[in-house]
């Protein structure tokens, strides 16, 4: 089956980092993945590791370790258009379906 | 990037009527397209899995015969809501993978936000 936990809100400040938790239990395991979503939009892409260790992409960075199944996404300087919610998902192996987490809504106070 | 058309954005129906809603990938094949649902403040949840000439695959809990899907092409896949409620009152959205690149990421639709009065 699969578990994905990561914390349901967080509060963060403009210009400062914060550092998103994902946890997984999955079978099939085939990669994770990060979506941002703002409200009533569809999510969209921001990273996919399915090797262990750091990928960083501008602002946002994304780990994983596989051994441990676990995932965070890592944003820096921090913007008021940040303020979404922040998905992690994972790509199950038997037949690529996508299932999500329930997703940490991120609120960037000025 | 691939990008992903769904249609309507919006609809509002009546209780008891059908509502129709497309899904295509406009510049790559797509054999699977998978259809979510969001209720508010909630995630996506897994609907079910849309194979391009085969039957659709469902997740447990979602009635096959109310959500109709059908995938007949390598870019259009449609879901019909039957005999809609308004418990059915909720934000749909599709995805799909381009298959043809190996494992990368979903790409989805704009999402079709449904009103059931």
């Amino acid at each position: 089956g699969q578990n994905i936990d990561q914390p349901t809100e967080m509060t963060a400040t403009e210009g400062a980092i914060v550092q998103i938790n994902c946890t997984y239990q999955t079978s099939g395991f085939n990669g994770l993945f990060w979506y941002q979503q703002h409200a009533g939009e569809a999510p969209t892409f921001l990273s996919y590791n399915v090797l262990d260790g750091l990928e960083e992409k501008g602002r946002f960075s994304s780990f994983l370790s596989r051994s441990k199944g676990y995932s965070y996404l890592l944003l820096k300087e921090l913007q008021m258009k940040d303020s979404a919610s922040y998905l992690c998902a994972d790509l199950l192996n038997r037949d690529d379906k996508i299932i999500f987490g329930k997703g940490t809504r991120l609120h960037i106070l000025p | 990037g691939a990008v992903v058309s769904q249609h309507p954005s919006r609809v509002i129906c009546k209780s008891g009527t059908s509502v129709k809603i497309e899904c295509r990938s406009l510049d790559f094949q797509a054999t699977t397209m998978f259809w979510y649902r969001q209720f508010p403040k909630q995630s996506l949840m897994l609907m079910a899995t849309s194979n391009e000439g085969s039957k659709a695959t469902y997740e447990q809990g979602v009635e096959k015969d109310k959500f109709l899907i059908n995938h007949a092409s390598l870019t259009l896949s449609t879901l019909t809501v039957t005999s809609a409620h308004p418990e059915d009152s909720s934000f749909y959205i599709c995805s799909a993978r381009d298959g043809g690149r190996g494992p990368t990421e979903a790409f989805f639709g704009q999402g079709t936000r449904l009103t059931v009065v």
